[in-house]
C-alpha cells in the first residue's frame, strides 16, 4: 500500500496570515505529484501539476514547492483570504503505476474574515 | 463544455441492493477513474477505464465493477450493498496519466 499524508487535518487562520501545509508522498518510482482545490459544493480544481525535482509553481497568492527525493511538497498561501477556505489534496502518481493516483486526505483551511 | 457530468447526485439505498453511477466526461478526454471518499478520508482510487477496457484497479472487493461505453461515459455499479459504502463516489476524466477534471460526485447513503 502507498502512503501519501498531509498534514494538517485541518487549519483555522485569520485573513491576512500566511500559511503552509504539507503533502508527504514515497521518495522512489516518482512520476508527477498534483495539488487539487476542493471548494465546499464544488468539484475538486487542478491547482498544480508538479514532476520535476525543485519545481516550483505559483499562481496568484498560493505556490508550491516540490522536494521529490525526500519525498515531501509544500503549498504556501501568502495573505489568506475566505475565498481560500477549502479542501486542499496533494496527488502522488508514481510507484508501480504511472496512471493511478494516490490521494492524501486533504487539509481543511478555514480563512475566518 | 459542460465539463464532467455525473448522475444521480443524490440517492439511498438498502443494505443488499445495487446501484449504478454514472459519468460523462469532459469532452476530449478518454479516460475515466472513479473514487470513493468516505467521510474524513481522501478519495480512494477505485478503477480507471480506457478505450472501454478496466485498466487499473484499486483495492476494491469484486461487488465494485464498471463499463466504459464508446463514447467514453463510464458507470459504476456496486453489488449487495453495505453499510459502509456509504460514500461520495466522484468520477474524473482526463487525457491519459494527465490533470483528472472531476465531477460533483454521487452522494449515496445506504441504510
Amino acid at each position: 500500500i502507498l502512503n501519501v499524508e498531509q498534514s494538517p487535518q485541518s487549519l483555522h487562520v485569520q485573513e491576512g496570515d500566511s500559511t503552509n501545509f504539507t503533502c508527504s508522498f514515497p521518495s522512489s518510482n516518482f512520476y508527477a505529484l498534483h495539488w487539487y482545490r476542493w471548494e465546499t459544493a464544488k468539484s475538486p480544481e487542478a491547482l498544480f501539476v508538479m514532476t520535476l525535482n525543485g519545481d516550483e509553481k505559483k499562481k496568484g497568492r498560493i505556490s508550491a514547492t516540490l522536494n521529490t527525493k525526500e519525498g515531501y511538497s509544500y503549498l504556501y498561501i501568502k495573505g489568506s483570504q475566505p475565498e481560500d477556505s477549502a479542501t486542499y489534496l496533494c496527488a502522488f502518481i508514481g510507484g508501480d503505476n504511472f496512471n493511478k493516483f494516490y490521494f492524501g486526505s486533504g487539509t481543511k483551511l478555514n480563512v475566518k474574515p | 463544455d459542460a465539463g464532467v457530468t455525473q448522475s444521480p447526485t443524490h440517492l439511498i439505498k438498502t443494505r443488499g441492493q445495487q446501484v449504478t453511477l454514472r459519468c460523462s466526461p469532459k469532452s476530449g478526454h478518454d479516460t475515466v477513474s472513479w473514487y470513493q471518499q468516505a467521510l474524513g478520508q481522501g478519495p480512494q482510487f477505485i478503477f480507471q477505464y480506457y478505450e472501454e477496457e478496466e485498466r487499473q484497479r484499486g483495492n476494491f472487493p469484486d461487488r465494485f465493477s464498471g463499463h466504459q461505453f464508446p463514447n467514453y461515459s463510464s458507470e459504476l455499479n456496486v453489488n449487495a450493498l453495505l453499510l459502509g459504502d456509504s460514500a461520495l463516489y466522484l468520477c474524473a476524466s482526463s487525457p491519459l496519466a494527465n490533470v483528472l477534471t472531476f465531477g460533483a460526485g454521487s452522494r449515496l447513503t445506504v441504510l
